[in-house]
């Protein structure tokens, strides 16, 4: 099956960019997601990318795809105060694989 | 550690009949357990957030009477689709929290490997 793995935990400063890293196991997994869950609340679809892609951009997010490594990247470009959340990574067509999470910490 | 099992993974059953959906922690205790569902090809839906021994909290517009959700211990959490319709049919996915962590935040969760329901 799937197995999905992310580093637990990521410290920027405000206005600092800010890469969210990702691997997957399984190259058939046609979408891959980053979701963001601030405290108390539940999981919030950020982007996502489909695996004939290399990379997307939306506003501050970009995400990064190298299907050969199964690796996924996600940056936040002038990381403020309130991107602090945990970022899921998840991968897979229709179920999802999800990663255990980034804590993103941003100090001002 | 940190395991989350569901049961039953995929599950076929007749509209107009009731389905249980369990959610364990397998290792730990877990303080509050989550209630998602996805749609097809992307969103996740939060559907309701349980607490052991106290009442489901229902994200809006979720039938709190259509998903009925009990946690009764702090290693079990079930979720009944009761008088199933074929629009039910959707993935389930539970998540737990210990309400603790190694990072010293009480918001890491544990994905269960979800539920296929698939109401005929």
């Amino acid at each position: 099956g799937e197995d999905v793995e992310q580093s637990l935990f990521l410290s920027v400063r405000e206005g600092d960019s800010s890469v969210i890293n990702c691997t997957y196991t399984d190259s058939s997994s046609t979408y891959l997601y980053w979701y963001k869950q601030e405290p108390g609340a539940g999981l919030q679809l950020l982007t996502y990318i489909f695996s004939n892609m290399d990379m997307k951009q939306d506003q501050r997010l970009t995400v990064l795809l190298n299907k050969k490594d199964k690796h996924l990247s996600l940056r936040i470009a002038d990381t403020q105060t309130g991107d602090s959340a945990i970022y899921f990574c998840a991968a897979g067509y229709s179920t999802l694989t999800f990663g255990k999470g980034t804590m993103l910490l941003v100090s001002p | 550690g940190a395991v989350v099992s569901q049961h039953p993974s995929r599950v076929i059953c007749k509209s107009g009949t009731s389905v249980k959906i369990e959610c364990r922690s397998l290792d730990f205790q877990a303080t509050t357990m989550f209630w998602y569902r996805q749609f097809p090809k992307k969103s996740l839906m939060l559907m309701a957030t349980s607490n052991e021994g106290s009442k489901a909290t229902y994200e809006q517009g979720v039938e709190k009477d259509k998903f009925l959700i009990n946690h009764a211990s702090l290693t079990l959490s079930t979720l009944t689709v009761t008088s199933a319709h074929p629009e039910d049919s959707s993935f389930y996915i539970c998540s737990a929290t210990t309400g603790r962590s190694k990072l010293g935040n009480t918001y890491e969760q544990y994905f269960g490997p979800g539920t296929r329901l698939t109401v005929t």
